[in-house]
């Protein structure tokens, strides 16, 4: 059972480049989102989709979109790459709602140069 | 809006020692709250939960209690390991809503031998 699996895992842009960061989970969980981690911040969620069809924004979406593509995938885009977007980026899903946990992915560590 | 807070690292303690790592929140209703940890180079998982107040989670040495009236989750371990160094993340799922996650910004640990 692989859990929840990110690609790529690690990656360089330059400025304004694009690329999507992809997440897929073979636990059949209804939610999935994806956080960024930067120092003395802890993790700080972009986009959320409570279900299959639905996406929200989180607390940091600028320069973000996302896509549910089924109920197994959710893809990250950054459209125009920024220095700011360096970080290291996780996807979680979650089974229910409610007191469910979290289950993430290994993280990819993107730098923008 | 929900928050947490935990209190700043790095802490540095030797083996055996005893630790409390804090953590408070603000929440509307009735979250669950989590302990996470990130091992170096990982994502994050669960260490432990509680989903109501005076709920006591525990896992590997590790305890937390759900304080309703002080809105606090500490954790503590009566005898940590060098295996133990790692990052710990407190963090809340709301009972309503979304239903996200919501992490405090982590505690660095270094366990000397």
């Amino acid at each position: 059972n692989a859990g929840v699996t990110q690609t790529p895992k690690f990656q360089v842009l330059k400025t304004g480049q694009s690329m999507t960061l992809q997440c897929a989970q073979d636990m059949n969980h209804n939610s999935m989102y994806w956080y960024r981690q930067d120092p003395g911040m802890g993790l700080r969620l972009i986009y959320y989709s409570a279900s299959e069809g639905t996406t929200d924004k989180g607390e940091v979406p600028n320069g973000y979109n996302v896509s549910r593509l089924n109920k197994r995938e959710f893809s990250l885009r950054l459209e125009s790459a920024a220095p700011s977007q360096t970080s290291v980026y996780f996807c979680a899903s979650i089974p229910m709602s409610g007191s469910t946990e979290a289950f993430f992915g290994q993280g990819t560590r993107l730098t923008v140069v | 809006g929900n928050s947490v807070t935990q209190m700043e690292g790095p802490v540095t303690l030797s083996e055996e020692a005893f630790l409390t790592i804090n953590c408070t929140y603000t929440a509307t209703g009735y979250p669950s709250l989590f302990w996470y940890v990130q091992y170096p180079g990982e994502g994050l998982q669960l260490l432990l939960k509680a989903t109501k107040a005076d709920d006591k989670g525990s896992n590997k040495g590790f305890e937390a209690t759900y304080r309703k009236e002080t809105t606090s989750f500490h954790l503590e371990k009566g005898s940590v390991q060098v295996s133990d160094s790692a990052v710990y993340f407190c963090a809340l799922r709301e009972g309503t809503g979304g239903f996200k996650t919501i992490f405090g910004a982590g505690t660095r640990l270094f366990v000397k031998a």
